[in-house]
């Protein structure tokens, strides 16, 4: 079985300031793991994923995630924020033999100006 | 190109009546999946298509939900005898082929709601 946990279902931070979004993943085997953002009354997008070929994956809108096996981790981050980035924000993971992605809760980004 | 469409984009129900929502994947994608976004269970697979192959279903609630997929294309979600906890996001994504590394492109959803 395959869980991800998103700490913090809501982070606000203030505009040029870091974004860190915070994913834990369980897995009994090797996972491929995505970042999807949801913007408001829209479906999903994919900004990023790891699918084993290097553990720091960058992605669109300036985000980059970096997969750490020993940790079981894969946080997102970008140096600084816009407000256009304010959305809710979903981690994902899928396994080496499975096909539906298993989602986090979800972290809703507000974006101060 | 054009991605993947969802009709209708909302849809208000009462409690009992049958629903019955679309799904039009991205053209020359086999793999088709249908997803429940919902404020108490968050995001949860439904339902999913490759090909041919026989669809697997491990994640419809209940019996009153099902789905078809006609010509490897087109997807209906149907939801009979409707309750208020049916109310939720339907989302729909498709892939162009069944790999781990592949992306799941999704729809703007279905806004289902049950009164």
């Amino acid at each position: 079985a395959q869980s991800v946990t998103q700490l913090g279902s809501h982070v606000s931070v203030s505009e040029g300031a870091l974004v860190l979004l915070r994913c834990n993943y369980s897995s009994s085997v090797p996972p491929y793991l995505f970042w999807y953002v949801q913007y408001p009354n829209q479906g999903l997008q994919l900004l990023l994923k790891y699918t084993s070929a290097a553990t720091l994956v960058k992605g669109i809108n300036g985000f980059e995630a970096e997969f750490k096996k020993s940790e079981t981790s894969f946080h997102l981050t970008k140096p600084s924020a816009h407000m256009s980035d304010a959305a809710e924000y979903f981690c994902a993971v899928r396994a080496a033999a499975g096909n539906k992605l298993t989602f986090g809760g979800g972290t809703r980004v507000l974006v101060k100006p | 190109g054009a991605g993947v469409s969802q009709s209708p984009s909302n849809k208000v129900t009462e409690k009992g009546k049958d629903v019955e929502l679309r799904c039009d994947p991205i053209s020359g994608h086999t793999a088709l999946y249908w997803y429940r976004q919902s404020l108490g269970q968050g995001l949860e697979f439904l339902i999913y298509f490759q090909g041919n192959s026989a669809p697997d279903k491990s994640g419809l609630p209940s019996d009153r939900f099902s789905a078809e997929r006609t010509g490897g294309s087109v997807s209906t979600l149907t939801i009979q005898r409707t309750q208020q906890e049916d109310s939720a996001v339907y989302l729909c994504a498709s892939e162009i082929d069944r790999g781990i590394q592949e992306t799941q492109y999704f729809g703007p959803g279905t806004r289902l709601l049950v009164l």
